[in-house]
Parts: C-alpha cells; sequence; structure tokens
C-alpha cells in the first residue's frame, strides 16, 4: 500500500519570503502526485499535478513542485509567499490503476506573518 | 456549472440519530468520491462510485455508513446511529475519467455528534 508523509506539520513564514513544503512517499508501482490546498471551512483546491513527462511542475498562484523519483520525493515551493497563502496543504498519491483513490499526507500548516 | 455541491455544510445531531448527506457533483463527471476527514488530518477514503456502481469501500466504512448513487448523478452517505467518533468532515469529490487526474471537491459537510 502507497503512503504519503509530510515531514513538517506547521511552516511559519514572512510575508515575500520563499517557502518550500516538504513531500515523501512510498509506492512499489508508479504513481501521480498531487499538492492541494485547503483554506478554513472549505474543501480542497488542486494546486498542481504530476502525471508524466517533465518532473518540474507549474500550478496555481505561483507555486511549482519538481518530482524526485529516485528520492520518492513531491516537494512544493514558491518563491515568495502573501499573506493570502496561509492555508493547509496536503500532499496525495494515487495509483496508476487504482481508481484514481487518493492517499494523502497529514498535511503542513502555513502561516504567513507580515 | 457550479462545481461539486454539498449538503448541509454544517449538521450537528445526537449520539444515536441517523444522519443523511448529499452531494451533486459536476454533471458531466462519472466517478464520485467519498472522503472523511478528521481535525487535523488529511483526508481518508472512504468509497467511489463510476456512474450507479459503488466499485469499491474502505474498511473505514462501517457498517453504519452506506452510500447510494441512484442513476448515476447525486449520491448520499447516510450514518446510522452516530457515535461521536463519527465528527468529522465529509468531503465529496468527482471526476470526469479515471485518468489519474485531479478531481474537483466540494466544501464539505461537517457533522459534530453531540
Amino acid at each position: 500500500a502507497q503512503s504519503v508523509t509530510q515531514l513538517d506539520s506547521q511552516v511559519p513564514v514572512f510575508e515575500e519570503a520563499p517557502v518550500e513544503l516538504r513531500c515523501n512517499y512510498s509506492s512499489s508501482v508508479s504513481v501521480y502526485l498531487f499538492w492541494y490546498v485547503q483554506y478554513p471551512n472549505q474543501g480542497l483546491q488542486l494546486l498542481l499535478k504530476y502525471l508524466s513527462g517533465s518532473t518540474l511542475v507549474k500550478g496555481i498562484n505561483g507555486f511549482e513542485a519538481e518530482f524526485n523519483k529516485s528520492q520518492t520525493s513531491f516537494h512544493l515551493r514558491k518563491p515568495s509567499v502573501h499573506i493570502s497563502d496561509t492555508a493547509e496543504y496536503f500532499c496525495a498519491v494515487s495509483l496508476k490503476a487504482a481508481g484514481n483513490k487518493l492517499t494523502f499526507g497529514g498535511g503542513t500548516r502555513v502561516l504567513v506573518k507580515p | 456549472d457550479t462545481g461539486v455541491s454539498q449538503d448541509p455544510r454544517h449538521k450537528i445531531t445526537k449520539r444515536g440519530q441517523n444522519v443523511t448527506f448529499r452531494c451533486d457533483p459536476i454533471s458531466e463527471h462519472n466517478r464520485l468520491y467519498w472522503y472523511r476527514q478528521t481535525l487535523g488530518q488529511g483526508p481518508e477514503f472512504l468509497t467511489y462510485f463510476q456512474n450507479e456502481a459503488q466499485l469499491e469501500k474502505s474498511r473505514l466504512l462501517s457498517d453504519r455508513f452506506s452510500a447510494e448513487r441512484p442513476k448515476g448523478s447525486f449520491s448520499t452517505l447516510e450514518i446510522q446511529r452516530t457515535e461521536q467518533g463519527d465528527s468529522a468532515m465529509y468531503l465529496c469529490a468527482s471526476s470526469l475519467v479515471a485518468t489519474g487526474d485531479g478531481y474537483t471537491f466540494g466544501s464539505g459537510t461537517r457533522l459534530t455528534v453531540v
């Protein structure tokens, strides 16, 4: 079975500073990789996804992530954060042949300080 | 298209009562998923449908839980004899085809069992 580990439960960061959220996964087969953002009392919004091809993936709101197969990682980055980026971020994987069922990490709460 | 709609947004119920939640997916989407998210955790898969067929159920879905998707359109999730441990956010999502693509989540139904 696959699993996802988000190494940081909370990341405080100052406005306009860069941020990196770490995600590692384990799976014996090929996976698809996703990052979602969740604002308070809301559902999840897709930030970006890796299905195949280029390992550097660009998403919405200036976020990007890099797939590293050898390190089984999919870290999320943003070069300059805004107050509005304060939210919870979830990394998720799905197996390429398993009904697209997502397995999520525990989440990283990003708090952007002025 | 208004996205994935969930009703109600909030539900407070007494322990032992039955509750039912509704999800209306994006109209052309043939796959519909239910997830449960407890406070401070990532969402956990419960079940999914392709059209009206329920194709997989998680071990998390005890006998007290039942989900339906009549006619392959909206879906309902019923919890019988609610317990305090059922308190969570119940998220619905839908997708068009089984390509591994990230799907669209609703805003969720927050259940509080008192």
